[in-house]
C-alpha cells in the first residue's frame, strides 16, 4: 500500500462548472502525477510535480490546472468542465534513484468523473 | 520521438494456456522498462520492472519478461494464464539519458481468460 488516496471517487457535474480532484500521499514522495485513463487511448500524463510549487505540463495539460502547496498534497483542477474531460482520474506518485524518478509508480484507487 | 508498441490489442486465451504479449520501443539509450497491470475495475500496479543485470525478470503472479535489448523488445510471458490474469496489461518504458526522460507507455493489451 503506497499510501495514496483519492478524493473523491466518483463525481457527475455539470459542463462549465470547476471541479478539484485530490490526491493525498503518506509516504513524502517527492516526484506526483495526475493520469486520465480513457478506451483507446491508455494512460495520458496531465501534469506532474517534482516538489513543493514545482509543477510541469504533461501531454494532454490544456483545460487543467495544478497546485502542489504541501509535499503530501497534489490537486487537480478542471477550471470550467467539458463533457471531454469525462474521464478516470488517476494520481501516482514515483519512487526516486539519485533524485530523479525511476518510472516504478504507485498509483491512487481512481476518481471517475462525468461531465454532462 | 520515442515510442512504446504493444501488438496485441485484444488477447483471448482458456485456462492453462501459454501467454506472451509483445511489447517494442524505440528510444536510443538506456531504459528502464516496466510491466503494469490493471483487473477489472481497479487501478495500475506494478507487475515486473526491468532496470539492470539479469535480462529475465520476474514478477508476481507467476509473470516474467525478458529484454531483448537488441531487438528493443521486454515481451511478457506466463506459461498458463488463470482466470484471474484477465486484466489490462501495459508496457511502459522510461529513458534515463539526455533531455528525454519521460515515461512512456503503450496502449495496453486486454487479456481474457475464459475458464
Amino acid at each position: 500500500d503506497a499510501g495514496i488516496t483519492q478524493s473523491p471517487r466518483h463525481k457527475v457535474t455539470e459542463t462549465g462548472t470547476p471541479v478539484t480532484l485530490r490526491c493525498h500521499q503518506t509516504e513524502n514522495h517527492r516526484y506526483m502525477y495526475w493520469y486520465r485513463q480513457d478506451p483507446g487511448h491508455g494512460l495520458r500524463l496531465i501534469h506532474y510535480s517534482y516538489g513543493v510549487k514545482d509543477t510541469d505540463k504533461g501531454e494532454v495539460s490544456d483545460g487543467y490546472s495544478v497546485s502542489r502547496s504541501k509535499t503530501e498534497d497534489f490537486l487537480l483542477t478542471l477550471e470550467s468542465a467539458t463533457s471531454s474531460q469525462t474521464s478516470v482520474y488517476f494520481c501516482a506518485i514515483s519512487e526516486t534513484e539519485r533524485g530523479a524518478g525511476t518510472g516504478e509508480l504507485f498509483f491512487g484507487e481512481g476518481s471517475r468523473l462525468t461531465v454532462l | 520521438a520515442q515510442s512504446v508498441s504493444q501488438h496485441n490489442h485484444h488477447v483471448i486465451l482458456s485456462e492453462a494456456a501459454s501467454l506472451e504479449l509483445g511489447c517494442n520501443y524505440s528510444y536510443g539509450g538506456t531504459v528502464n522498462l516496466f510491466w503494469y497491470v490493471q483487473y477489472p475495475g481497479q487501478h495500475l500496479q506494478l507487475l515486473l520492472k526491468y532496470f539492470s543485470g539479469d535480462p529475465l525478470v520476474k514478477g508476481i503472479k507467476g509473470f516474467e519478461a525478458e529484454f531483448i535489448k537488441s531487438k528493443f523488445s521486454f515481451n511478457l510471458r506466463k506459461p498458463s494464464v488463470q482466470w484471474s490474469d484477465t486484466a489490462e496489461y501495459f508496457c511502459a518504458v522510461k529513458g534515463l539519458a539526455g533531455n528525454n526522460r519521460k515515461l512512456i507507455w503503450g496502449l495496453g493489451t486486454s487479456l481474457a481468460v475464459n475458464p
